[in-house]
């Protein structure tokens, strides 16, 4: 079946330090990928998203590009906040699948 | 353009008891899907309604079901509450049935005592 595996957290960054989060899959078809950010207490906000092979999703200053040869769609950031702490989820939808497949959720904490 | 919206916010319940939760889409959505959250993990499809209708389920046991109104709304019953059901439970609307963006609301927090 679909699944997405995540980085194993909890990450803990500096104020203005480069953040990557690698984030693999495995699926059938051409999935949809997604990065979808949670901030204590709150839903899930969709941070940005890619549909097919080379995209690349971007929003506020993040950034990851769906590469279909190594399954991957790493999320990064040049300079991190301290309002960037919270848990990103990697996502996919896989072809005609109705339900998003998520991995297990990074906890970010940034140090100002 | 209206977001997600749902309640309760927070609700606590016993074992044994049912619950109603609800979600109103966003604005011109017809797909509602549910999520259950449990505690330091990712969220678990339950199920979706597409038009009123189900149309998927996850590995969730029958005493989890639910409803779309002609508005698009949705509620989720669970019967019989167990203590593993505490969890958050996600709204999610979309456009169309398959593969669509989905936006979620702010989530329900049960707590089963």
């Amino acid at each position: 079946g679909d699944s997405v595996t995540q980085m194993e957290g909890p990450v803990t960054l500096s104020e203005e330090a480069f953040l990557t989060i690698n984030c693999t899959y495995t699926a059938t078809g051409y999935p949809s990928l997604f990065w979808y950010v949670q901030y204590p207490g709150e839903g899930l906000q969709l941070l940005l998203k890619a549909t097919k092979a080379d995209d690349k999703g971007s929003n506020k200053g993040f950034e990851a590009t769906y590469r279909k040869e190594t399954t991957s769609f790493h999320l990064e950031k040049g300079s991190v906040q301290v309002s960037d702490s919270a848990v990103y989820f990697c996502a996919l939808i896989a072809g005609s699948a109705r339900q998003l497949t998520f991995g297990s959720g990074t906890q970010l904490t940034v140090l100002p | 353009e209206t977001g997600v919206t749902q309640s309760p916010t927070h609700l606590i319940k016993t074992r044994g008891q049912q619950v109603t939760l609800r979600c109103s889409s966003q604005s011109g959505h017809n797909t509602v899907s549910w999520y259950q959250q449990a505690l330091g993990q990712g969220p678990q499809f339950i199920f979706q309604y597409y038009r009123e209708e189900e149309n998927g389920r996850g590995n969730f046991p029958p005493r989890f079901s639910g409803l779309q109104f002609p508005n698009y709304s949705s509620e989720l019953n669970v019967n019989a509450l167990e203590l593993d059901d505490s969890a958050l439970y996600l709204c999610a609307s979309s456009l169309g049935d398959r593969g669509e963006t989905q936006y979620f609301g702010p989530g329900t927090r049960l707590l089963v005592l």
